[in-house]
């Protein structure tokens, strides 16, 4: 099973937007609505930010949201904090009945 | 509170075996599907496992056959049993409930490195 495909990295000033993308295949983004995301700062376990594509969990700011478009998932953060700052993995349930994580996106707040 | 303590990780030497246990409180684990996922240093995450609540259990290509995942439901601990150990199973590795509803993973251990090396 082979990892889904997000950017390295990606940056944005406090306040703008960004969108970090999760390109997979039909046997797992395009197939499922499990696609996940997680916030992971340096040194910490990962925190669930969004669950089946676009719902967020009790406690994560609505500045953060998903989507899915065929087999590419999307998350936006907006209004960009200094506290946003953090590798950010998508994840999906795949045909195999395993999960498939992306590679990871560092963001950057400039 | 809801909570997942990992232990059992160290320095082992290639070819070795290891136990990795996780205690769980304020829910069951027998009740829920549970996952083991592990991060090499400097590297993404990798999903290494699952037991759904029915007892079955997947595994990641690259552990198949050398890992074996297993819960003690009187313990509420889940457990890691690998065998075979390689240097590119240094990793911390995190256990993790894994929601039925939805498949993510919304409660996290804080990890337990395993280091593989002569």
């Amino acid at each position: 099973q082979s990892a889904l495909t997000q950017p390295a990295s990606v940056s944005g000033s406090p306040g703008q937007s960004i969108t970090i993308s999760c390109t997979g295949t039909s046997s797992d983004v395009g197939g499922y609505n499990y696609v996940s995301w997680y916030q992971q700062h340096p040194g910490k376990a990962p925190k669930l930010m969004i669950y089946e594509v676009s719902n967020r969990p009790s406690g994560v700011s609505n500045r953060f949201s998903g989507s899915k478009s065929g087999n590419t998932a999307s998350l936006t953060i907006s209004g960009l904090q200094a506290e946003d700052e953090a590798d950010y993995y998508c994840s999906s349930y795949t045909s195999s009945s395993s999960v498939v994580f992306g590679g990871g996106t560092k963001l950057t707040v400039l | 509170e809801v909570q997942l303590v990992e232990s059992g990780g160290g320095l082992i030497q290639p070819g070795g075996s290891l136990r990795l246990s996780c205690a769980a409180s304020g829910f069951t684990v027998s009740s829920n599907y549970m996952s083991w996922v592990r991060q090499a240093p400097g590297k993404g995450l990798e999903w290494v496992s699952v037991i759904y609540s029915g007892g079955s259990t997947y595994y990641a290509d690259s552990v198949k056959g050398r890992f074996t995942i297993s819960r003690d439901n009187s313990k509420n601990t889940l457990y890691l049993q690998m065998n075979s150990l390689r240097a590119e199973d240094t990793a911390v590795y995190y256990c993790a409930r894994v929601s039925a509803a939805y498949y993510g993973m919304d409660v996290w251990g804080q990890g337990t490195t395993v280091t593989v090396s002569s």
